[in-house]
């Protein structure tokens, strides 16, 4: 079955110590998306690529990059995690960037930091 | 400032009744509305939608009603089953930059009791 596939499900990470959360896909959509979802919370929208151009949220901390080398792959990294950046991490995608196409999701990572 | 809200954060509905799960909205550039479906430990999976030009959108047990003037919208299941038991997400969609943008509510948690 195509899918959205996020790796690991569950990532520890020390204070300070980078961390990658990968997301692959074998939808072929054009657009990728990484959202933040803490406790209790809305999921939060942190970027998202278009094939290969970036388009970072404005207050999308700067700690967090992505990179997406190819379109199966997109990775989300965080430099320097403090304790506050533990949430489970959701990758989307959709086939184009209009809004009558659903984003589908994969199952998230969840990141705690010790 | 939370754009989508879902003021109900559970509801318990018998099974073979209607379940009504209600969500406000406060943008008026919003051009689509989405409901997604959450199991514990998976992603959101797409449920149904609607664009802004519509008031009612049905899909088998599934109906999404906007009001545009109230900037409301519900889901509607009838009858609801043990299955529908899940985490229900309001969705509104924009455009940002290149791609649609999801502005989630922080979800109903329904209960479908036998």
């Amino acid at each position: 079955d195509a899918m959205v596939i996020q790796n690991p499900r569950y990532q520890v990470t020390q204070f300070g110590k980078p961390v990658t959360l990968s997301c692959s896909q074998t939808l072929n959509h054009n657009v990728m998306y990484w959202y933040q979802q803490k406790s209790s919370q809305a999921p939060k929208l942190l970027f998202h690529y278009y094939d290969k151009d970036f388009n970072n949220e404005a207050d999308t901390p700067d700690n967090f990059q992505s990179r997406r080398p190819n379109t199966s792959f997109c990775f989300l990294d965080i430099r320097s995690p403090g304790l506050g950046d533990a949430a489970m991490y959701l990758c989307a995608t959709s086939s184009s960037g209009t809004s009558n196409q659903p984003q589908h999701f994969g199952d998230g990572t969840r990141l705690s930091i010790l | 400032d939370q754009q989508v809200k879902q003021n109900s954060p559970s509801l318990s509905v018998q099974e073979g009744r209607i379940s009504i799960l209600n969500c406000d909205y406060t943008n008026s550039m919003f051009d689509y509305f989405l409901w997604y479906k959450k199991y514990p430990a998976e992603g959101p999976t797409f449920l149904i939608s609607i664009s802004s030009i519509k008031d009612k959108n049905e899909d088998g047990r599934f109906t999404v009603f906007l009001n545009k003037s109230a900037k409301h919208l519900s889901l509607h299941i009838v009858p609801s089953q043990p299955g529908d038991s899940a985490v229900y997400f309001c969705a509104a969609s924009s455009i940002t930059g290149t791609a649609s943008k999801l502005t989630f509510g922080t979800g109903t948690r329904l209960q479908v009791t036998l």
